[in-house]
């Protein structure tokens, strides 16, 4: 099974960087997945990693390293829109992709 | 725009009652459709996995007989609630891959809110 734990809740000012921290213990490692979701709707893909190292997808990173079975996800030059959960998902061996309870980021102007 | 589309965005319904929720995907072809659950500030957990033209692969601890899953088109599943009660309202998500490759991402449909009173 995955056990993925990410922060509850995280403030950040408007055009400041955020960074989402993502640790996990899985049973076969298959690719990791950020994903943002708004209260009340459906989450959204954002980066996915399966190699160790940094992608890059405008002002959104997200990093991996597959030893330490930890990932972060950076949000640059925040926007009041960003304001949102942050989900982190694990796929395993099998396909399946298992969520972190997500991370709550608050932006304030 | 949306890639995956759900039907439909809220339901009330009376306990005891049944309730369909459909998912398709738009301009392609899902062989396999994923249901989620996600309760208020919690996780989307997996409830079963949709293959087309074959029985759905349900996660343990979730009834197959109460949560009735159909994948009868390669563009349509869906999630039939039967006989629902309180502890059942949720939010509903169904999602799928744009591409049959396993190492797609997934795409998810818009949830369906159940509110069951």
């Amino acid at each position: 099974g995955q056990n993925i734990d990410q922060p509850t809740e995280m403030t950040a000012t408007e055009g400041a960087i955020v960074q989402i921290n993502c640790t996990y213990q899985t049973s076969g490692f298959n690719g990791l997945f950020w994903y943002q979701q708004h209260a009340g709707e459906a989450p959204t893909f954002l980066s996915y990693n399966v190699l160790d190292g940094l992608e890059e997808k405008g002002r959104f990173s997200s990093f991996l390293s597959r030893s330490k079975g930890y990932s972060y996800l950076l949000l640059k030059e925040l926007q009041m829109k960003d304001s949102a959960s942050y989900l982190c998902a694990v796929r395993d061996s099998d396909y399946k992709l298992s969520f972190g309870a997500g991370t709550t980021v608050t932006v304030r102007a | 725009g949306a890639v995956v589309s759900q039907h439909p965005s809220w339901v009330i319904c009376k306990s005891g009652t049944s309730v369909k929720i459909e998912c398709r995907s738009l301009d392609f072809q899902a062989t396999t459709m994923f249901w989620y659950r996600q309760f208020p500030k919690q996780s989307l957990m997996l409830m079963a996995t949709s293959n087309e033209g074959s029985k759905a692969t349900y996660e343990q601890g979730v009834e197959k007989d109460k949560f009735l899953i159909n994948h009868a088109s390669l563009t349509l599943s869906t999630l039939t609630v039967t006989s629902a009660h309180p502890e059942d309202s949720s939010f509903y998500i169904c999602s799928a891959r744009l591409t049959p490759a396993d190492s797609s991402p997934l795409h998810f449909g818009n949830g369906t809110r159940l509110t069951v009173t």
